[in-house]
Protein backbone atom coordinates (compact mmCIF):
# COMPACT_ATOMS: atom_id res chain seq x y z
CA UNK A 1 0.00 0.00 0.00
CA UNK A 2 1.03 3.92 -0.53
CA UNK A 3 2.80 5.15 2.17
CA UNK A 4 -0.14 7.54 3.04
CA UNK A 5 -1.37 8.46 6.37
CA UNK A 6 -4.36 10.87 7.65
CA UNK A 7 -4.62 13.23 10.69
CA UNK A 8 -7.16 12.76 12.53
CA UNK A 9 -9.28 9.67 11.90
CA UNK A 10 -12.00 11.30 13.40
CA UNK A 11 -13.12 14.65 14.41
CA UNK A 12 -16.02 16.33 16.10
CA UNK A 13 -16.09 20.19 16.27
CA UNK A 14 -18.12 22.98 16.58
CA UNK A 15 -19.66 25.19 13.45
CA UNK A 16 -17.49 28.64 13.47
CA UNK A 17 -14.30 27.04 14.59
CA UNK A 18 -11.33 26.07 11.74
CA UNK A 19 -10.17 22.86 11.88
CA UNK A 20 -6.77 21.20 10.21
CA UNK A 21 -6.42 18.26 8.50
CA UNK A 22 -3.32 16.56 7.74
CA UNK A 23 -2.09 14.47 5.15
CA UNK A 24 1.53 12.79 5.41
CA UNK A 25 3.10 11.04 2.43
CA UNK A 26 6.17 8.88 2.41
CA UNK A 27 6.56 8.10 -1.60
CA UNK A 28 7.77 11.08 -2.80
CA UNK A 29 5.25 12.17 -5.16
CA UNK A 30 4.56 15.01 -6.47
CA UNK A 31 1.03 15.35 -6.56
CA UNK A 32 -1.10 15.20 -3.94
CA UNK A 33 -5.37 15.91 -4.02
CA UNK A 34 -7.82 16.47 -1.43
CA UNK A 35 -11.30 14.83 -1.86
CA UNK A 36 -14.46 14.32 0.44
CA UNK A 37 -17.26 12.39 0.06
CA UNK A 38 -21.09 12.32 0.74
CA UNK A 39 -24.11 9.84 0.39
CA UNK A 40 -25.17 10.59 -2.99
CA UNK A 41 -22.02 12.28 -4.35
CA UNK A 42 -19.09 10.72 -6.10
CA UNK A 43 -15.97 11.60 -4.53
CA UNK A 44 -15.29 15.61 -5.14
CA UNK A 45 -11.58 17.09 -5.63
CA UNK A 46 -11.38 19.94 -2.84
CA UNK A 47 -7.99 21.44 -4.09
CA UNK A 48 -5.01 19.58 -4.71
CA UNK A 49 -1.10 20.24 -5.38
CA UNK A 50 0.94 19.65 -8.13
CA UNK A 51 4.63 20.90 -5.63
CA UNK A 52 5.30 22.50 -2.64
CA UNK A 53 3.44 25.70 -2.75
CA UNK A 54 2.00 24.72 -5.79
CA UNK A 55 -2.13 24.23 -5.36
CA UNK A 56 -5.03 24.87 -6.86
CA UNK A 57 -9.15 24.69 -6.03
CA UNK A 58 -10.77 22.09 -7.40
CA UNK A 59 -14.61 21.50 -7.73
CA UNK A 60 -15.92 22.50 -4.05
CA UNK A 61 -13.23 24.68 -2.80
CA UNK A 62 -14.97 27.45 -1.46
CA UNK A 63 -14.06 27.23 2.22
CA UNK A 64 -11.43 25.53 2.56
CA UNK A 65 -7.77 26.54 2.15
CA UNK A 66 -4.63 24.09 1.34
CA UNK A 67 -1.29 24.69 2.08
CA UNK A 68 2.23 22.85 1.27
CA UNK A 69 5.13 23.73 2.73
CA UNK A 70 6.90 20.45 1.78
CA UNK A 71 6.98 17.10 -0.70
CA UNK A 72 5.38 14.68 2.35
CA UNK A 73 2.96 17.34 3.63
CA UNK A 74 -0.67 18.48 2.73
CA UNK A 75 -2.69 20.39 5.25
CA UNK A 76 -6.51 21.15 4.64
CA UNK A 77 -7.89 24.08 6.48
CA UNK A 78 -11.56 24.64 6.92
CA UNK A 79 -11.36 28.33 8.08
CA UNK A 80 -14.48 28.51 9.65
CA UNK A 81 -16.20 24.95 9.68
CA UNK A 82 -19.86 24.69 8.85
CA UNK A 83 -22.41 21.64 9.11
CA UNK A 84 -22.28 21.11 5.55
CA UNK A 85 -18.57 20.52 5.25
CA UNK A 86 -19.84 17.39 7.82
CA UNK A 87 -18.09 14.36 5.76
CA UNK A 88 -15.57 12.02 5.09
CA UNK A 89 -12.15 13.50 3.88
CA UNK A 90 -9.64 11.42 1.70
CA UNK A 91 -6.22 12.41 0.59
CA UNK A 92 -4.65 11.25 -2.60
CA UNK A 93 -1.26 11.42 -4.30
CA UNK A 94 -0.51 10.30 -7.43
CA UNK A 95 2.92 10.60 -9.42
CA UNK A 96 2.21 12.27 -13.11
CA UNK A 97 -0.41 10.75 -15.04
CA UNK A 98 -0.58 8.02 -13.14
CA UNK A 99 -3.30 6.55 -10.43
CA UNK A 100 -4.52 7.73 -7.44
CA UNK A 101 -3.81 6.17 -4.26
CA UNK A 102 -5.93 7.00 -1.04
CA UNK A 103 -5.50 7.36 2.74
CA UNK A 104 -7.55 5.96 5.11
CA UNK A 105 -9.98 9.07 5.47
CA UNK A 106 -10.67 11.74 7.85
CA UNK A 107 -14.53 11.83 9.51
CA UNK A 108 -15.25 15.28 10.24
CA UNK A 109 -18.33 16.02 12.11
CA UNK A 110 -19.19 19.51 12.47
CA UNK A 111 -22.35 20.08 15.26
CA UNK B 1 -26.94 13.14 -17.94
CA UNK B 2 -24.49 12.48 -15.25
CA UNK B 3 -20.86 12.54 -17.08
CA UNK B 4 -20.37 9.47 -15.36
CA UNK B 5 -23.33 6.36 -14.50
CA UNK B 6 -23.24 3.51 -12.46
CA UNK B 7 -26.29 0.71 -11.37
CA UNK B 8 -26.03 1.35 -7.90
CA UNK B 9 -27.25 -1.77 -7.27
CA UNK B 10 -27.07 -3.55 -5.01
CA UNK B 11 -26.30 -6.51 -7.04
CA UNK B 12 -26.40 -9.90 -4.51
CA UNK B 13 -24.88 -12.92 -5.94
CA UNK B 14 -23.65 -16.41 -4.84
CA UNK B 15 -20.42 -17.90 -3.80
CA UNK B 16 -18.71 -18.54 -6.98
CA UNK B 17 -21.04 -16.85 -9.37
CA UNK B 18 -19.87 -14.41 -11.71
CA UNK B 19 -21.39 -10.88 -11.90
CA UNK B 20 -20.25 -8.17 -14.14
CA UNK B 21 -20.78 -4.14 -14.11
CA UNK B 22 -21.12 -1.51 -16.55
CA UNK B 23 -20.25 2.33 -16.29
CA UNK B 24 -21.37 5.03 -18.93
CA UNK B 25 -19.43 8.48 -18.94
CA UNK B 26 -20.73 11.00 -21.30
CA UNK B 27 -17.24 12.53 -22.39
CA UNK B 28 -16.36 11.09 -25.26
CA UNK B 29 -13.17 12.73 -25.38
CA UNK B 30 -12.33 10.93 -22.28
CA UNK B 31 -9.36 9.64 -22.03
CA UNK B 32 -8.61 7.26 -19.32
CA UNK B 33 -10.62 5.00 -17.16
CA UNK B 34 -9.94 2.99 -14.11
CA UNK B 35 -12.06 0.62 -11.34
CA UNK B 36 -11.84 1.31 -7.54
CA UNK B 37 -13.06 -0.74 -4.93
CA UNK B 38 -14.21 0.87 -1.80
CA UNK B 39 -15.02 -1.16 1.30
CA UNK B 40 -17.49 -0.13 3.93
CA UNK B 41 -16.10 2.69 5.54
CA UNK B 42 -12.71 2.35 4.14
CA UNK B 43 -10.94 4.11 1.32
CA UNK B 44 -11.15 3.63 -2.67
CA UNK B 45 -8.29 1.52 -3.36
CA UNK B 46 -7.88 1.30 -7.11
CA UNK B 47 -8.76 -2.63 -8.54
CA UNK B 48 -7.55 -1.62 -12.07
CA UNK B 49 -7.03 0.45 -15.00
CA UNK B 50 -8.94 0.20 -17.98
CA UNK B 51 -6.80 -0.33 -21.63
CA UNK B 52 -8.37 -0.23 -24.91
CA UNK B 53 -8.11 -3.47 -25.70
CA UNK B 54 -9.46 -4.94 -22.49
CA UNK B 55 -7.06 -6.59 -19.63
CA UNK B 56 -7.28 -9.10 -17.00
CA UNK B 57 -5.86 -9.64 -13.41
CA UNK B 58 -6.94 -13.02 -12.27
CA UNK B 59 -10.29 -13.14 -11.57
CA UNK B 60 -11.22 -9.43 -12.61
CA UNK B 61 -11.62 -9.13 -16.55
CA UNK B 62 -12.16 -4.93 -17.61
CA UNK B 63 -13.30 -3.77 -20.93
CA UNK B 64 -13.98 -0.01 -22.95
CA UNK B 65 -16.12 0.79 -25.51
CA UNK B 66 -15.68 3.76 -26.70
CA UNK B 67 -18.40 3.36 -29.84
CA UNK B 68 -20.88 3.28 -26.77
CA UNK B 69 -19.11 4.80 -24.04
CA UNK B 70 -19.21 2.53 -21.68
CA UNK B 71 -16.80 0.36 -19.83
CA UNK B 72 -17.08 -2.93 -18.02
CA UNK B 73 -15.85 -5.09 -14.98
CA UNK B 74 -16.74 -8.74 -14.63
CA UNK B 75 -15.78 -10.82 -12.44
CA UNK B 76 -15.79 -14.31 -12.27
CA UNK B 77 -15.78 -17.05 -9.49
CA UNK B 78 -16.59 -14.39 -6.54
CA UNK B 79 -15.80 -14.11 -3.38
CA UNK B 80 -16.85 -13.36 -0.20
CA UNK B 81 -13.88 -10.97 -0.02
CA UNK B 82 -15.44 -9.36 -3.56
CA UNK B 83 -18.38 -7.78 -1.39
CA UNK B 84 -17.53 -4.15 -1.77
CA UNK B 85 -18.99 -0.94 -3.74
CA UNK B 86 -17.46 -0.69 -6.75
CA UNK B 87 -16.30 3.05 -8.57
CA UNK B 88 -16.26 3.59 -12.05
CA UNK B 89 -13.51 6.75 -12.42
CA UNK B 90 -13.10 8.35 -15.99
CA UNK B 91 -10.86 10.98 -16.00
CA UNK B 92 -11.76 13.37 -19.31
CA UNK B 93 -8.22 15.00 -20.17
CA UNK B 94 -5.65 12.77 -18.86
CA UNK B 95 -5.27 14.97 -16.27
CA UNK B 96 -6.13 14.06 -12.58
CA UNK B 97 -7.52 17.20 -11.52
CA UNK B 98 -10.48 16.22 -14.27
CA UNK B 99 -11.71 12.53 -12.54
CA UNK B 100 -15.07 11.80 -13.10
CA UNK B 101 -16.08 9.57 -10.40
CA UNK B 102 -19.07 7.73 -10.35
CA UNK B 103 -21.58 6.72 -7.19
CA UNK B 104 -20.45 3.13 -7.31
CA UNK B 105 -21.69 0.00 -7.81
CA UNK B 106 -22.36 -2.72 -4.61
CA UNK B 107 -21.96 -6.13 -4.50
CA UNK B 108 -22.72 -8.37 -1.57
CA UNK B 109 -21.05 -11.89 -2.54
CA UNK B 110 -23.06 -14.33 -0.59
CA UNK B 111 -22.25 -17.73 0.84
Amino acid sequence: DAGITQSPRHKVTETGTPVTLRCHQTENHRYMYWYRQDPGHGLRLIHYSYGVKDTDKGEVSDGYSVSRSKTEDFLLTLESATSSQTSVYFCAISGQNSPLHFGNGTRLTVT
Amino acid sequence: RKEVEQDPGPFNVPEGASVAFNCTYSNSASQSFFWYRQDCRKEPKLLMSVYSSGNEDGRFTAQLNRASQYISLLIRDSKLSDSATYLCVVNKDGNNRKLIWGLGTSLAVNP
